[in-house]
């Protein structure tokens, strides 16, 4: 059964520096979406990005928070200048066609900031 | 505004029947998902309703009333392997169809 792939399994990272997460949604899918969860609490939505633009974003996808489909597959979350706050897990997620299908979740990435 | 209010905990015996249970309020309403999540996993999905009714998926059924804003999810059966967290999530209508997930229920099945 297809599914959406997440890499690393685990970053870490100084406080200030660059991170980009990547993502292989899953083939034919056309939604994409990063969400984040702190240790702890709820997930949480970030961005929403269809047809090769950001549909939605959420407050916390601030100018810090970047998105891209570089080529046909992956699906990246930059973080420009990371902040102790940043330390989450973070999953990407797809969904064929939008409104009615199921939304499917990759393993995550464990983001720790030092 | 968003707001979704589940139990935080529950507490069952193996081979019982739970039932979590949701209420929500959103701008806008497209369906509701019900996810499992294990501790430091991904969520896994269980159920998607957009229309009102149950829905019955084996062990796992989902019930959704749209007009008062309320969603079930009922186990039964009840396994060790079932204790986790029980995320009750609606979907937008617009912007991408975004997800807004509660606090989550976390549900224990005891021996």
């Amino acid at each position: 059964e297809p599914e959406v792939t997440q890499t690393p399994s685990h970053q870490v990272t100084q406080m200030g520096q660059e991170v980009i997460l990547r993502c292989v949604p899953i083939s034919n899918h056309l939604y994409f979406y990063w969400y984040r969860q702190i240790l702890g609490q709820k997930v949480e939505f970030l961005v929403s990005f269809y047809n090769n633009e950001i549909s939605e974003k959420s407050e916390i996808f601030d100018d810090q928070f970047s998105v891209e489909r570089p080529d046909g597959s992956n699906f990246t979350l930059k973080i420009r200048s990371t902040k102790l706050e940043d330390s989450a897990m973070y999953f990407c997620a797809s969904t064929p066609s939008g409104a009615v299908d199921t939304q499917y979740f990759g393993p995550g990435t464990r983001l720790t900031v030092l | 505004g968003q707001n979704i209010d589940q139990p935080t905990e529950m507490t069952a015996t193996e081979g019982a029947i739970v039932q979590i249970n949701c209420t929500y309020q959103t701008s806008g309403f497209n369906g509701l998902f019900w996810y499992q999540q294990h501790a430091g996993e991904a969520p896994t999905f269980l159920s998607y309703n957009v229309l009102d009714g149950l829905e019955e998926k084996g062990r796992f059924s989902s019930f959704l009333s749209r007009s008062k804003g309320y969603s079930y999810l009922l186990l039964k059966e009840l396994q060790m392997k079932d204790s986790a967290s029980y995320l009750c999530a609606p979907r937008g209508q617009t912007g991408g169809f975004k997800t807004i997930f509660g606090a989550g229920t976390r549900l224990f099945v005891k021996a």
